[in-house]
């Protein structure tokens, strides 16, 4: 099974709805993160989390809110959509203890969004 | 303030010729730097880091990226490129010194090899 899973895989929706994707992880790691990938402009942070009590903004925040409901889980959510937030959107999670893989970042299969 | 450049949007090789992936840097402190891959409707994947040490660093699928201080780059490169390596690469880098530990994407580079 994958350790970073994300659900919906695909999702079309019209703007002014709302919208949550979920993200939950068997990996065991406190940090995790919600990326946007938009073509020809990389990866912008949405929103990171270093334990389920900690929650910051990243670059592009505006538009999204999300929740920490357990370690395992962490949800973005687009409280009113609008067609420029239609992107392929990652999870990632991390684990910042000392060892060969500190602060790796793995990545989900991604949720493509589409708004109307 | 962190960056990663990535200057060529897109890397075109032939088959059995060595590839290269640029990127450059700026931290405030000393970096962790990272490649990641990404397959098309795929995640990314983590292909090697840097730490310290050896600025040689080797990786999965035969990749490996050189880590040069004096000129803030990490380049990506195999010596015999096959067509499976097409895809979407990103660089990324995290200043050691922060405590925040978040990663630092570049836009990203698309390479293609042809057979």
């Amino acid at each position: 099974d994958a350790d970073v899973t994300q659900t919906p895989r695909n999702r079309i929706t019209k703007t002014g709805k709302r919208i949550m994707l979920e993200c939950s992880q068997t990996k065991g790691h406190d940090r995790m993160y919600w990326y946007r990938q938009d073509p020809g402009l990389g990866l912008r942070l949405i929103y990171y989390s270093f334990d389920v009590k900690d929650i910051n903004k990243g670059e592009i925040s505006d538009g999204y809110s999300v929740s920490r409901q357990a370690q395992a889980k962490f949800s973005l959510s687009l409280e009113s959509a609008i067609p420029n937030q239609t992107a392929l959107y990652f999870c990632a999670t991390s684990d910042p203890r000392p060892g060969p893989f500190t602060d790796t970042q793995y990545f989900g299969p991604g949720t493509r969004l589409t708004v109307l | 303030a962190q960056s990663v450049a990535q200057p060529e949007d897109q890397v075109n090789v032939a088959e059995g010729n060595p590839l290269t992936v640029k990127c450059t840097y700026s931290v405030s402190g000393n970096p962790y730097l990272f490649w990641y891959v990404q397959y098309p409707n795929r995640g990314l994947q983590f292909l090697l880091k840097y730490i310290t040490g050896d600025n040689l660093v080797k990786g999965s699928y035969g990749f490996e990226a050189e880590f040069n201080k004096s000129q803030t780059s990490f380049h990506l490169k195999k010596p015999s490129a096959l067509v499976s390596d097409s895809a979407l690469y990103f660089c990324a880098v995290r200043d050691r010194g922060s405590t925040l530990g978040r990663l630092y994407f570049g836009r990203g580079t698309q390479l293609t090899v042809w057979p």
